[in-house]
């Protein structure tokens, strides 16, 4: 079945840890996103990324890091710099480079501070 | 005013009661147009798609005014299982060739039996 992928289901990172996040998914989606969610909020866009190589900021960057080295993966680092990092962390996909598709979403990494 | 707004409820409705969302939208270039459902603790899965006839898909129906820049989500004979917060998205041309994919921050259902 395809799908996308997310692990570990949950994280903990200890104070100036770098943690990463993965994101796996075998749909032949060009596009990749990751958003953030906290309690009770809505998404917000932290990196996307339409092709392989190349990834855009999105709202909240800061803190985050992405690499997509392949069309399957794009891994996010939390870094140290994100000093609330405590949240819901969703990664999505669309087929294409997005145009006016929906977004199909990995089931989420939930990241708690130690 | 925002891209895009939904009243965040809660709305809290008996079983069997019809129950209407509405999402309304900023840019007048939206393309597309989604509904979501998230679930506690879960991640949105794609409801449906909204297009310019209206849509329905068993108990659910999905509506678009672009005169009025808002789309619509009508449940009828609610089901303590739709209990989850609904999200819309609408996709823009934000040119050159890209769109931008925008969330609503969702509207809570709760059916209370």
């Amino acid at each position: 079945d395809g799908g996308i992928t997310q692990s570990p289901k949950y994280l903990f990172r200890k104070e100036g840890q770098n943690v990463t996040l993965s994101c796996e998914q075998n749909l032949n989606h060009d596009a990749m996103y990751w958003y953030r969610q906290d309690p009770g909020q809505g998404l917000r866009l932290i990196y996307y990324s339409q092709i392989v190589n190349d990834f855009q900021k999105g709202d909240i960057a800061e803190g985050y890091s992405v690499s997509r080295e392949k069309k399957e993966s794009f891994p996010l680092t939390v870094t140290s710099a994100q000093k609330n990092p405590t949240a819901f962390y969703l990664c999505a996909s669309r087929r294409g480079q997005g145009g006016t598709q929906p977004q199909h979403f990995g089931d989420g990494t939930r990241l708690s501070i130690l | 005013r925002k891209e895009v707004e939904q009243d965040p409820g809660p709305f809290n409705v008996p079983e069997g009661a019809t129950v209407a969302f509405n999402c309304t939208y900023s840019n007048s270039a939206s393309q597309s147009f989604f509904w979501y459902r998230q679930d506690c603790r879960k991640e949105p899965k794609l409801l449906m798609s909204v297009y310019s006839s209206g849509n329905e898909d068993g108990r659910f129906t999905a509506q678009l005014n672009r005169a009025s820049q808002y789309i619509s989500l009508l449940i009828r004979d609610s089901k303590l299982s739709d209990s989850a917060t609904y999200l819309c998205v609408v996709i823009a041309y934000s040119g050159a060739g890209s769109y931008q994919l925008t969330f609503g921050k969702g509207t809570k259902l709760s059916v209370i039996p």
